[in-house]
């Protein structure tokens, strides 16, 4: 089975430029979260959705952050305009369902991000 | 709400060495608990969860119990291997609205050497 899938994996861009990330989760699963890990804040929850559906998005650092869920395949995060302290490791994670997270979240990858 | 408290590092311990790796938690009731660990470069993965107060989780040669008596989740080894150099975050589940989402603790760097 593919596990969850983030794309791209590095991403370097220029301070406001509009940066999107790219997540895919585990086929079947109807919960997805948004983590942005930094040495400074270690890792946050950004956003979740469940059932496509955003269900506490207190973590969205600012207006200039912004996610998507157009369908239980696929989501987006997207940064714009991006300034160099967005600089981080944004993970994507997915569960089965968000009541019933005993039996955990399931991480992509990531994608490092750095804003010059 | 839940929280979780996680002893800070860096940990630097030599190859089969004892390792505990301390955590507490605040919480109402008596939510899941969770150990992650993240091998540099990767992602977050589920190492040892316990569901319910005296459980013991299990996974790799870790062990982690649900102390209720002393709200605690401490991460233990045996004999550390250099491959187990990572970050390892504590978490729990908090229940907000009929939803739940895991809250971490800020993990904790170990590094074995040979």
């Amino acid at each position: 089975d593919a596990g969850v899938i983030q794309s791209p994996r590095h991403e370097v861009t220029e301070m406001g430029q509009e940066v999107t990330l790219r997540c895919k989760p585990i086929s079947g699963h109807n919960s997805l979260f948004w983590y942005r890990q930094t040495m400074m804040r270690g890792l946050e929850l950004l956003i979740y959705f469940n059932n496509n559906v955003p269900i506490d998005d207190s973590g969205m650092p600012e207006d200039r952050f912004s996610a998507k869920m157009p369908n239980a395949s696929f989501s987006t995060l997207k940064i714009q305009p991006s300034e160099p302290r967005d600089s981080a490791v944004y993970f994507c994670a997915s569960s089965p369902t968000t009541l019933g997270l005993a039996g955990g979240q399931f991480f992509g990858p990531g994608t490092r991000l750095t804003v010059l | 709400g839940n929280s979780v408290t996680q002893m800070e590092g860096p940990v630097t311990l030599s190859e089969e060495a004892f390792l505990t790796i301390n955590c507490t938690y605040t919480a109402t009731g008596y939510p899941s608990l969770f150990w992650y660990v993240q091998y540099p470069g990767e992602g977050l993965q589920l190492l040892l969860k316990a569901t319910k107060a005296d459980d013991k989780g299990s996974n790799k040669g870790f062990e982690a119990t649900y102390r209720k008596e002393t709200t605690s989740f401490h991460l233990e080894k045996g004999s550390v291997q250099v491959s187990d150099s990572a970050v390892y975050f504590c978490a729990l589940i908090r229940t907000q609205g009929g939803s739940e989402k895991l809250v971490f603790g800020k993990g904790t760097k170990l590094t074995v050497n040979p």
